[in-house]
């Protein structure tokens, strides 16, 4: 039962382009959303977050948007660098200590 | 000055047998968490310390066993190792454990098991 789903498994974009990497969550009670990003060998490191009393949180070349009512949201990295190939994991919170995570989707930016 | 530390990095074993994975963090945090992601990739959360307090304990076997000698440590030890056991391991801490703002997971770089 997949509460978090990322649904590509993988995205290729071009240096300087935008990326938009999406994730879809069905627990209603999700009011804490969190985007972390993860290269080979190492562990997950927070990256960018967003509460559900708002719809965008940016932070540098990061956006992450979030429409409640379709239970979606994206993260926009703007403009794409090489630094940023990695796998990006969406994860949500429900009000507790737990964290519930996507696959995660890896992101290959093209020089 | 690694923030969060785990030990060993990789761990190959043979089924059967007992095998430890420890984790260190040096933030003073209060929270420790142990994550498993397996072979398709889901991170999922396995156990939650407060203050070397359970907390969460998700649909794990017994054969895990969390044991947490102070706050900046949890360790994991796993009895009689079994193949579906092989994955690779996260130890992560937090602040508060809420989970809310400001109160980001740190993630340790992992431990890789392998059971043959």
């Amino acid at each position: 039962d997949q509460q978090v789903k990322q649904n590509s498994p993988s995205l290729s974009v071009q240096e300087g382009r935008i990326s938009i990497l999406n994730c879809d969550y069905t627990n209603s009670m999700f009011d804490y959303f969190l985007w972390y990003k993860k290269y080979p060998a190492e562990g997950p490191t927070f990256l960018i977050s967003i509460s559900s009393i708002k719809d965008k949180n940016e932070d540098g070349r990061f956006t992450v948007f979030l429409n409640k009512s379709a239970k979606h949201l994206s993260l926009h990295i703007v403009p794409s660098q090489p630094g940023d190939s990695a796998v990006y994991f969406c994860a949500a919170n429900g009000g507790s200590e737990k964290l519930v995570f996507g696959k995660g989707m890896k992101l290959t930016v093209n020089p | 000055d690694t923030a969060v530390s785990q030990t060993p990095k990789y761990l190959v074993t043979q089924m059967g047998n007992d095998k430890s994975i420890k984790c260190e963090q040096n933030l003073g945090h209060d929270t420790m968490y142990w994550y498993k992601q397996d072979s398709k990739k889901f991170l999922k959360i396995m156990f939650s310390y407060n203050n070397k307090e359970l907390i969460i304990n998700e649909t794990v076997p017994n054969r895990f066993s969390p044991k947490s000698p102070d706050k900046a440590h949890l360790n994991l030890h796993i009895n009689s190792l079994e193949l579906g056991d092989s994955a690779v391991y996260f130890c992560a801490s937090s602040p508060l454990g809420t989970g809310r703002s400001t109160d980001t997971q740190y993630f340790g770089p992992g431990t890789r098991l392998t059971v043959l």
